[in-house]
């Protein structure tokens, strides 16, 4: 079946690297995003990755994917405060288009 | 701002009412996708149109019914409404129809509430 999970909270430090993680069931999966969700507002793709690779790096962020164990995570390098939001892991369902979301992960950084 | 408008931004109405929400995607996508954003249900996909034509549906409700127009834009009409509906309910839109990379950008959504 279709099931994403995430962690549902993470706390950190101004200037420190924030790491989200999320763990999916689809293996025909072959594309992996993340999302940012700020209070009040829509989702911003933050970035997404194809299946067949490891890593993707794209400014402070960098997302890591383990295929055999069905493991995403996000980094987020010298976190700031405007970083604050909740970030969603999604897979895209095989051939329908539809994205399988996590719960959310809300990054609290503390100043 | 993605691109995608979503109106109204936000919908209080009562018990048995019918709304409709409507989506304009962002210029030159042909998919449109709706979702809704509940606490205790998360985010969850309802329906995908392609150009017109319905592509896929998820747990979307008998009486909730969308479809795409041939400017594009979509509706969503959510009839005989119940207190579980209150919820946020968000468009995306994409230039594919569902397969490569597909990236979805959201609208701002709309925020309704069933009193």
């Amino acid at each position: 079946g279709e099931d994403v999970e995430q962690s549902l909270f993470l706390s950190v430090r101004e200037g420190d690297s924030s790491v989200i993680n999320c763990t999916y069931t689809d293996s025909s999966s072959t594309y992996l995003y993340w999302y940012k969700q700020e209070p009040g507002a829509g989702l911003q793709l933050l970035t997404y990755i194809f299946s067949n690779m490891d890593m993707k790096q794209d400014q402070r962020l960098t997302v890591l994917l383990n295929k055999k164990d069905k493991h995403l995570s996000l980094r987020i390098a010298d976190t700031q405060t405007g970083d604050s939001a909740i970030y969603f892991c999604a897979e895209s369902a095989s051939n329908t288009g539809k994205l399988i979301f996590g719960q959310g992960t809300t990054l609290q950084v503390k100043p | 701002d993605s691109g995608v408008t979503q109106t109204p931004k936000h919908l209080i109405t009562a018990t048995g009412q019918r709304v409709t929400l409507r989506c304009s995607p962002r210029s030159g996508d042909l998919s449109v996708y709706w979702y809704q954003q509940s606490l205790d249900q998360g985010l969850q996909f309802l329906i995908h149109y392609y150009n017109g034509e319905e592509r896929a549906k998820g747990n979307i409700l008998e009486r909730f019914s969308a479809q795409q127009f041939p400017d594009l834009h979509s509706e969503l009409n959510l009839s005989s409404l119940e207190l579980g509906d209150s919820a946020l309910y968000f468009c995306a839109s994409s230039v594919a129809l569902g397969t490569g990379s597909n990236e979805q950008f959201f609208g701002p959504g709309t925020r309704l509430t069933v009193l």
